[in-house]
């Protein structure tokens, strides 16, 4: 039943690891986005994918690659992990890129490198 | 992107309504003002939005200043479980909502 549905909800690894973070919708939205909040809970944009289109890369180290293999999926793989990577990740998606539409997340997956 | 001002926390009493200022005096004439929470270890929940007109629904309601310089979020009767993070946020209908950009947001603690 979960809208925005993100694996693992919790992620350990160490520093220079390769690992990734799942995210599929079924609201049938054709928008969905990565946003990373760090320890000062600052919520900030990684990514926006249109029906599996990029459309936002905020300027993200190019060690983080987004994949979306179908409008309902979204996922983020990371290579080389730092210490710095370590956050919550959330997925998000919504119905159409406009300013009326809002945004569902899910609930996040916390992502730890030691 | 335009910004928005909140207090950093704000306290209230459990059954009382709760009023949540935000300030976005730079917001443009397209933009939506958006209001959503986070709740401890989970992500935001979209809570109201409005451009204009105040808005009602069943979580809150949105009071928009004529000038649209300012608002407030209208929790009726404030809960236990509506203790969290509450964001306001400026979106322009411009196609760019995933510039959806989060500020600090007002802490709201409830007291029983």
């Amino acid at each position: 039943d979960t809208a925005v549905s993100q694996t693992p909800k919790y992620l350990v690894t160490q520093m220079g690891n390769d690992k990734s973070i799942k995210c599929e919708q079924n609201l049938g939205h054709d928008t969905m986005y990565w946003y990373k909040q760090d320890s000062k809970k600052f919520l900030k944009i990684m990514f926006s994918y249109n029906n599996k289109e990029l459309i936002i890369n905020e300027t993200v180290p190019n060690r983080f690659s987004p994949k979306s293999p179908d409008k309902a999926h979204l996922n983020l793989h990371i290579n080389s992990l730092e210490l710095g990577d370590s956050a919550v990740y959330f997925c998000a998606s919504t119905q159409m890129r406009q300013g009326a539409s809002p945004l569902h997340f899910g609930n996040g997956t916390r992502l730890t490198v030691t | 992107d335009a910004k928005t001002t909140q207090p950093n926390s704000m306290e209230s009493n459990e059954e009382e309504p709760v009023h949540l200022p935000c300030n976005h005096s730079t917001i443009s004439g397209t933009d939506y003002i958006h209001w959503y929470r986070q709740l401890p270890s989970q992500g935001p929940e979209y809570v109201i939005h409005g451009l204009t007109s105040n808005v009602n629904n069943r979580m809150a309601s949105l009071a928009i200043a004529e000038d649209r310089k300012s608002s407030t979020l209208i929790l009726h009767r404030a809960t236990l479980r509506d203790a969290a993070v509450y964001y306001c946020i400026l979106t322009p209908n411009t196609g760019a909502n995933s510039k959806l950009t989060f500020g600090k947001g007002i802490t709201l603690s409830v007291r029983p």
